[in-house]
């Protein structure tokens, strides 16, 4: 079964500080890639996608994702952090059949 | 908002029982998916039906069934409830399959 990791489930920052939250997936073949995020007690929203071109994607409130084919990994970043950002964030890759596999996330937490 | 509609967003019943979750698709997409999230398990994914015909199935239960219907909503019947099926069920649906997935708000399952 394909399977998507995610380390350091959960993340305590300061308001200001740097994110970066790791992806790594086990399929070998072409994947398209999702990050999407959970704020409290909300539903899933999409943060960033790739599916080709370049492999640094620019999501909506100023994060951003690289996807570097050789380590399999699409990690997620955010320059500077605000207490808006809290709340949990999962990497999914959709493979072959359509189907959307998700990592365990990330529950982050930005201390104002 | 996603434009994914999902009901009823909390439900309680007993061990034995079943029940039924309704999700309505974004308005012009024809794919829905179901998801699990569980606090042990994650986001999995369960079934996925295109135009009204289930196109893939993931770790759903025998004890599980879906439809999809042709004025494309789509509902999730759950049978022989356990305890372990507590937990928050979410449908995304998609123009297509293949394209990106929009998350509804969830419908949130707690067996007693």
């Amino acid at each position: 079964a394909q399977s998507v990791s995610q380390h350091n489930h959960h993340v305590i920052l300061s308001e200001a500080a740097s994110l970066e939250l790791g992806c790594n997936y086990s399929y070998g073949g072409t994947v398209n890639l999702f990050w999407y995020v959970q704020y409290p007690g909300q539903h899933l929203q999409l943060l960033l996608k790739y599916f080709s071109g370049d492999p640094l994607v620019k999501g909506i409130k100023g994060f951003e994702a690289e996807f570097i084919k050789s380590k399999f990994s699409f990690n997620l970043r955010k320059p500077s952090v605000q207490w808006s950002d809290t709340a949990e964030y999962f990497c999914a890759v959709k493979y072959g059949n359509n189907r959307l596999a998700f990592g365990k996330g990330n529950q982050v937490v930005v201390i104002p | 908002d996603s434009g994914v509609t999902q009901t009823p967003k909390h439900l309680i019943t007993a061990t034995g029982q079943r029940v039924t979750l309704r999700c309505s698709p974004r308005s012009g997409d024809l794919s829905v998916y179901w998801y699990q999230q569980s606090l042990d398990q994650g986001l999995q994914f369960l079934i996925q039906y295109y135009n009204g015909e289930e196109r893939a199935k993931g770790n759903i239960l025998e004890r599980f069934s879906a439809q999809q219907f042709p004025d494309l909503h789509s509902e999730l019947n759950l049978s022989s409830l356990e305890l372990g099926d507590s937990a928050l069920y979410f449908c995304a649906s998609s123009v297509v399959p293949g394209e990106t997935q929009y998350f509804g708000p969830g419908t949130r399952l707690l067996v007693l």
